[in-house]
């Protein structure tokens, strides 16, 4: 069964600040893992998804990393802004039923 | 429709009642997928739509969950005798299909009273 673990659980910064958040999963045979940024109330919206032939996706001041070998993948923000303070949870895709498998989540707070 | 839409956005219930929460997704999604969010506990998948196969129903937690979705459109998530542990946000998810990006609604936020 996959698990999906992202560290840390809260993170906080100071505006401007570039940071580094970190997923690892069990079972590196996936079809894609997919970054989404959830608000308080709010549901899930997508950030990034890489396939599990891409070792990189960018979009703005986002870029996500996939390491299968290793099941790790990392999403990095660049020059954060009080504007990204949320949660943000990775998620697997993998298995014969295509289910997708989420983190708990890291809560970040970027203060400004 | 731009996005997937849930209704209703709340409900509040009391235990024993049935309820039922509906999920209207992006046209020509073809896979369709419901999770409940717990506080303070991650994502908890509940059941997997695809076109036209049979359901993935090995996430519902008791035989009181059920779910149907009609056409290959709406799906409408029932719980039939509420209890207070069912109080979660219930979110829907679709895709175009079984390895394409989620497309999240804001969810239903359930409370048993």
């Amino acid at each position: 069964k996959q698990e999906v673990t992202q560290i840390p659980a809260a993170l906080s910064v100071p505006e401007g600040e570039n940071l580094v958040l970190n997923c690892s999963f069990t079972d590196s045979a996936i079809y894609n893992l997919q970054w989404f940024r959830q608000d308080p109330g709010k549901g899930l919206t997508s950030l990034l998804l890489i396939q599990s032939s891409q070792r990189e996706q960018t979009s703005g001041r986002l870029n996500a990393s996939l390491d299968k070998s290793s099941g790790r993948s990392t999403l990095y923000i660049a020059a954060s802004q009080p504007g990204d303070s949320a949660t943000y949870l990775c998620a697997t895709n993998s298995g014969g039923y295509q289910k997708v498998t989420f983190g708990i989540g890291t809560k970040l707070q970027v203060i400004p | 429709g731009a996005g997937v839409s849930q209704s209703p956005s709340n409900k509040v219930t009391e235990k024993g009642k049935d309820v039922e929460l509906r999920c209207d997704p992006i046209s020509g999604h073809t896979a369709l997928y419901w999770y409940r969010q717990s506080l303070g506990q991650g994502l908890e998948f509940l059941i997997y739509f695809q076109g036209n196969s049979a359901p993935d129903k090995s996430g519902l937690p008791s035989d009181r969950f059920s779910a149907e979705r009609t056409g290959g459109s709406v799906s409408t998530l029932t719980i039939q005798r509420t209890q207070q542990e069912d109080s979660a946000v219930y979110l829907c998810a679709s895709s175009y299909g079984q390895s394409e990006k989620l497309f999240f609604g804001s969810g239903t936020q359930l409370s048993v009273l």
